[in-house]
């Protein structure tokens, strides 16, 4: 699996916009970008996946770099509940049968200051 | 809609036991995968199961098996514990359809200690 390279921990101060980095130079043309967080003590959450394209959902929005070797995810307004580790993860591109398991990192701890 | 359940929520044991951990995925997903999170080793794959059959292996040793029952349900077994066994184990359930969406929803995880 090709691999991201993350901050390990960033801080950013309440209803500020967050930006978080990741690279993923070997990145292949089938890889999806998909990040996932995890709250303290709970399982992972999705939060966002793209391709090619930027993505915005309710959650957040995903802009990736034009060569794809690099994307943000970026949080518009982080509130105290979005402190948690974010997870930047390719994953190679769905088939049936296979949910394709998640290879995670170390993630970035992300510090929300009030 | 029911999110993915593990059972149960802790768990103590002690080295050279086995260990049972349930997991029931949200209703229609097919596929169910497992994964162990240590303060070490971060969050790391164990195996992935769809339609009762394994899909894919994680490098863990044979100690660690699983199994999925027709309803989906999903079964993950640990025999002759050792104390490095330690863990969150997590499951997480996905639809397993060709799609680009196939997000994994995770559970709250089995916090199994090993003494």
């Amino acid at each position: 699996d090709a691999k991201t390279t993350q901050p390990n921990s960033m801080e950013s101060n309440e209803e500020e916009p967050v930006h978080l980095p990741c690279n993923h130079s070997t990145i292949s043309g089938t890889d999806y970008i998909h990040w996932y967080r995890q709250l303290p003590s709970q399982g992972p959450e999705y939060v966002i996946h793209g391709l090619t394209s930027n993505v915005n959902n309710r959650m957040a929005s995903l802009a990736i770099a034009e060569d794809r070797k690099s994307s943000t995810l970026i949080l518009h307004r982080a509130t105290l509940r979005d402190a948690a580790v974010y997870y930047c993860i390719l994953r190679d591109r769905p088939s049936s049968g296979s949910a394709r398991q998640l290879t995670f990192g170390s993630g970035t701890q992300l510090t929300v200051l009030p | 809609k029911a999110g993915v359940t593990q059972t149960p929520r802790y768990l103590i044991k002690t080295r050279g036991q086995q260990v049972t951990l349930s997991c029931s995925p949200i209703s229609g997903h097919r596929s169910v995968s497992w994964y162990q999170q240590t303060p070490g080793q971060g969050l790391q794959f164990l195996f992935e199961y769809f339609s009762e059959t394994q899909r894919n292996k994680g490098n863990f040793p044979g100690r660690f098996s699983g199994r999925q029952f027709s309803n989906s349900r999903s079964e993950m077994n640990v025999s002759t514990l050792e104390l490095g066994d330690s863990a969150l184990y997590l499951c997480a359930s996905s639809r397993g359809a060709a799609s680009s969406y196939n997000e994994q929803f995770f559970g709250p995880g089995t916090r199994l200690t090993v003494l």
